[in-house]
């Protein structure tokens, strides 16, 4: 059974710094795995997808890798802004399609 | 290209009521979840739909919800009789194939059960 930990639960952050996320899950047999922002009272927007083919991926300032032999991807985010305030949920799929999501680190970025 | 909606956006109703929530996806993808968030917990997997075809409704609590994906394109998700325990957000999300795809959600509907 997947599980999935997202660690810090919580982040403050002055304007322009850089900073990291990090997810890990149990079970390494995964497909990809997703990276979304949920801004309060809206859904989920996905941000990033790293199959398990890859080790990065990138948009933007949006930087994630991949590790599946440890158990961990992270998301880099790069200069970071007040709009980059959200809530971040990695999601890994504990088969080919069901996604099993971390609890989220809640991003504050104070200007 | 229009995202994948849901109605409504909020629902308050009283323990015993009925409930229906539709879900639209994404014109083109055979792939319909929905999802479920209790509050102070994560996220978490209800059904998959392909088509209209059910194929895996693991997630569902109990026989009081019914998923239904009529002609394989919208859904709903229907709680009869609500609990109080249903209270939460429910999430909508669509795919254009199964594996290794990309979920692209909605924007949920609160769901609050008095």
């Amino acid at each position: 059974k997947q599980e999935v930990t997202q660690i810090p639960a919580a982040l403050s952050v002055p304007e322009g710094e850089n900073l990291v996320l990090n997810c890990s899950f149990t079970d390494s047999a995964i497909y990809n795995l997703q990276w979304f922002r949920q801004d309060p009272g809206k859904g989920l927007t996905s941000l990033l997808l790293i199959q398990s083919s890859q080790r990065e991926q990138t948009s933007g300032r949006l930087n994630a890798s991949l590790d599946k032999s440890s158990g961990r991807s992270t998301l880099y985010i790069a200069a970071s802004q007040p709009g980059d305030s959200a809530t971040y949920l990695c999601a890994a799929p504990s088969s080919n399609y069901k996604l099993t999501f971390g609890k989220g680190t809640l991003l504050t970025v104070n200007p | 290209e229009a995202g994948v909606t849901q109605f409504p956006s909020h629902s308050v109703i009283e323990k015993g009521q009925t409930v229906t929530l539709r879900c639209d996806p994404i014109s083109g993808h055979d792939n319909l979840y929905w999802y479920r968030r209790v509050m102070g917990k994560e996220i978490k997997f209800l059904l998959h739909f392909v088509k209209e075809s059910k194929q895996d409704e693991s997630g569902m609590p109990n026989n009081r919800f019914l998923a239904e994906r009529t002609g394989g394109t919208y859904s709903t998700l229907k709680v009869q009789p609500a609990e109080l325990e249903d209270s939460g957000v429910y999430f909508c999300a669509s795919s254009q194939a199964s594996v290794a795809d990309t979920q692209y959600f909605g924007p949920g509907t609160r769901l609050t059960v008095l």
